[in-house]
């Protein structure tokens, strides 16, 4: 079975632009979170969306956004991009998102974003 | 491609130690809590979990023990490889938060021949 799919793996992008990252997740997981990593805030929850729906935000602003598609697959995208967004962005995957041992949380490799 | 931080509590041991990995978690009210592994270039990889309810779970050359009193988690593990030079987090959530983990700053574990 394969395992979360994030592409691209790297991305370079300049401040003011903008970026969409996407998320494959693991066949018949059908929640999908987003977390950044960067040295100095360490992991942070995004968001989470199931059934095409976001049902859990983090404290970030509104120029980060997701969505998900009907067969699970999900986006996120930033807008007006600042130095500061420079980070890994990670998906990860579970069954029906409720948390507990019966729903483990499997994450991907990430998305390395540098803002130049 | 590694976002970890640079200046992470570092943990020494020597191959075949045993290694204990210490974490503070933040919320009462948690209910879940999990430990992950981050080697470099890649996510985080799930290592055991705990729930509320128990104070000691043990896996594969890995336990987990949980004193609630302190909010104090701890990870354990035996006969400590090179294979498990990594950095490790603990992570806390609520049971139905749809998978907000809160994170801790992470230990970075150096396994030495």
């Amino acid at each position: 079975k394969a395992g979360v799919t994030q592409t691209p793996r790297y991305l370079i992008k300049t401040r003011g632009q903008q970026v969409t990252l996407s998320c494959s997740p693991i066949s018949g997981h059908r929640s999908v979170s987003w977390y950044q990593q960067t040295p100095g805030q360490g992991l942070q929850f995004l968001f989470e969306y199931f059934s095409e729906t976001q049902r859990n935000k983090g404290n970030f602003p509104g120029r980060f956004s997701g969505r998900q598609f009907s067969n699970s697959r999900s986006e996120m995208n930033v807008s007006t991009l600042e130095l500061g967004d420079s980070a890994l962005y990670l998906c990860a995957s579970s069954l029906e998102g409720y948390g507990g041992t019966n729903e483990k949380l499997f994450f991907g490799s990430g998305t390395q974003l540098s803002v130049l | 491609g590694e976002s970890v931080g640079l200046h992470l509590p570092t943990l020494s041991v020597q191959e075949g130690d045993n290694s204990i990995i210490n974490c503070a978690y933040s919320n009462s009210a948690s209910d879940y809590f999990i430990w992950y592994k981050q080697e470099s270039g890649k996510g985080p990889q799930f290592i055991i979990d705990i729930r509320s309810n128990m104070d000691k779970r043990q896996g594969q050359r890995v336990t987990v023990l949980l004193n609630k009193t302190v909010k104090h988690l701890s990870l354990q593990i035996a006969a400590t490889q090179p294979g498990d030079s990594a950095v490790y987090f603990c992570a806390e959530t609520l049971s139905g938060g749809y998978n907000k983990l809160i994170f801790g700053a992470g230990t970075r574990l150096a396994v030495h021949p």
